[in-house]
């Protein structure tokens, strides 16, 4: 089993609908994160959470919520979709001490279109 | 603020060629650098990494050196293989634990 657990996978949804992502992880880290990839645009950070009670916005968090329910579990979600928000998502996460050398550990994505 | 530039691909090239991706970058301090790997259909995965200037970092046959000078990171690996393709991104670390990515470079090769 991955370390890194995101679902759905894939997703196709509808413009003006709720849409969740979820990330779980085995790894124990207390650091979680969500990105979003595009083409041509490299990862771009949504969201970050250093602990539970920790939330940050990341560098386009317009549009986007999360929520950390425990240290184990981070959810992103959009709480109206529009089809600029089709992109691949990912989930990562890392812990303090890798953490300040930077390594992050990447679920496998989740592919969301927006119809 | 902290940013990332890599070259653009893809990069096409025959088994066995040399490789290199060009990578600066722009930050305060002293960042660290890594180099991650996306295979298709998976999420990225660390490659290698340094955390000071005239650090060399190495992995599967790829290396990269951290100059400070240039601001460069090039990623290099002698002799390429078709289970190399993928799509290689450059990064920095400036703090925080958050890192700024550079927008990928495609590798393809052909046997």
């Amino acid at each position: 089993d991955a370390d890194v657990t995101q679902t759905p996978r894939n997703r196709i949804t509808k413009t003006g609908k709720r849409i969740m992502l979820e990330c779980s992880q085995t790894k124990g880290h207390d650091r979680m994160y969500w990105y979003r990839q595009d083409p041509g645009l490299g990862l771009r950070l949504i969201y970050y959470s250093f602990d539970v009670k920790d939330i940050n916005k990341g560098e386009i968090s317009d549009g986007y919520s999360v929520s950390r329910q425990a240290q184990a579990k981070f959810s992103l979600s959009l709480e109206s979709a529009i089809p600029n928000q089709t992109a691949l998502y990912f989930c990562a996460t890392s812990d303090y001490s890798t953490g300040n050398t930077g390594e992050l550990f990447f679920g496998e994505g989740s592919r969301l279109t927006v119809l | 603020g902290d940013s990332v530039t890599q070259m653009e691909g893809p990069v096409t090239l025959s088994e066995e060629a040399f490789l290199t991706i060009n990578c600066t970058y722009t930050a305060t301090g002293y960042p660290s650098l890594f180099w991650y790997v996306q295979y298709p259909g998976e999420g990225l995965q660390l490659l290698l990494k340094a955390t000071k200037a005239d650090d060399k970092g190495s992995n599967k046959g790829f290396e990269a050196t951290y100059r400070k000078e240039t601001t460069s990171f090039h990623l290099e690996k002698g002799s390429v293989q078709v289970s190399d393709s993928a799509v290689y991104f450059c990064a920095l670390s400036s703090g925080y634990s958050t890192l700024t990515f550079g927008k990928g470079t495609m590798l393809l090769v052909s046997p």
